[in-house]
């Protein structure tokens, strides 16, 4: 089954306010963890990555958390624009080359 | 801007038609992906190869056939395809794990429909 979940199929947020994207997994054992993001007509597209050896991540306006005791991995948006309108996608190394992914939660950004 | 390219980008075919998906990755990965992506459904991993070797099957019925010739070239055959097939099919690529876990990087993708 999939052991990798989102909290939240949707979420509408304010353009400039801040996201924040949760996504649940199962497996402990996971060592590594991907955000992507999908938007319409194009396949996913690599956001930011972390490993089971750190807490937080950040790049260019994202940030990732990752809670090993909760088994909760989070996906911040700082300043959301119009442009972070798609689908975001959290997945877990399970084994070598394997992927598992989340459903998905469809970010809409509001003018 | 995506260094795997996927064609064609649309493809409509019947039941006993056989057809090919191509993917081409510019970016010196050494492991391969097709994955399936249905509505509504986190993406289902199908094949995977590394150093063109198939590493993974993920009980893909028969009617795929994937072919590795090289590194940088990928493909899916089709043939007697069933209508719960149509979906957009993603091909992804990875470097090495050397020095540790690396991201896949995705093309856009085949949407595939089945008459």
């Amino acid at each position: 089954g999939e052991s990798v979940g989102l909290h939240l199929p949707t979420l509408s947020v304010q353009e400039g306010d801040n996201s924040i994207i949760n996504c649940a997994y199962s497996n402990s054992a996971s060592d590594y963890f991907i955000w992507y993001k999908q938007e319409s007509g194009k396949g996913p597209q690599f956001i930011i990555d972390i490993r089971s050896n750190m807490d937080k991540r950040q790049g260019q306006r994202v940030t990732v958390l990752l809670n090993k005791t909760v088994k909760h991995l989070s996906l911040q948006i700082a300043a959301t624009q119009p442009g972070d309108s798609a689908v975001y996608f959290c997945a877990e190394n399970i084994n070598d080359y394997k992927l598992s992914f989340g459903a998905g939660t469809t970010v809409t950004v509001r003018a | 801007e995506t260094g795997v390219t996927q064609t064609p980008r649309h493809l409509v075919m019947g039941m006993t038609n056989k057809k090919s998906l191509k993917c081409e990755q510019h970016l010196g990965h050494n492991a391969m992906y097709w994955y399936k992506q249905s509505a509504k459904k986190p993406l289902e991993l199908m094949f995977v190869y590394n150093f063109k070797e198939q590493t993974e099957n993920n009980s893909v019925p028969s009617r795929f056939s994937p072919e590795c010739p090289n590194s940088s070239h990928l493909f899916l055959h089709l043939h007697t395809l069933q209508p719960e097939d149509s979906a957009l099919y993603l091909c992804a690529s990875s470097p090495p794990r050397t020095g540790g876990n690396q991201p896949q990087h995705f093309g856009d993708g085949t949407r595939l429909s089945i008459l």
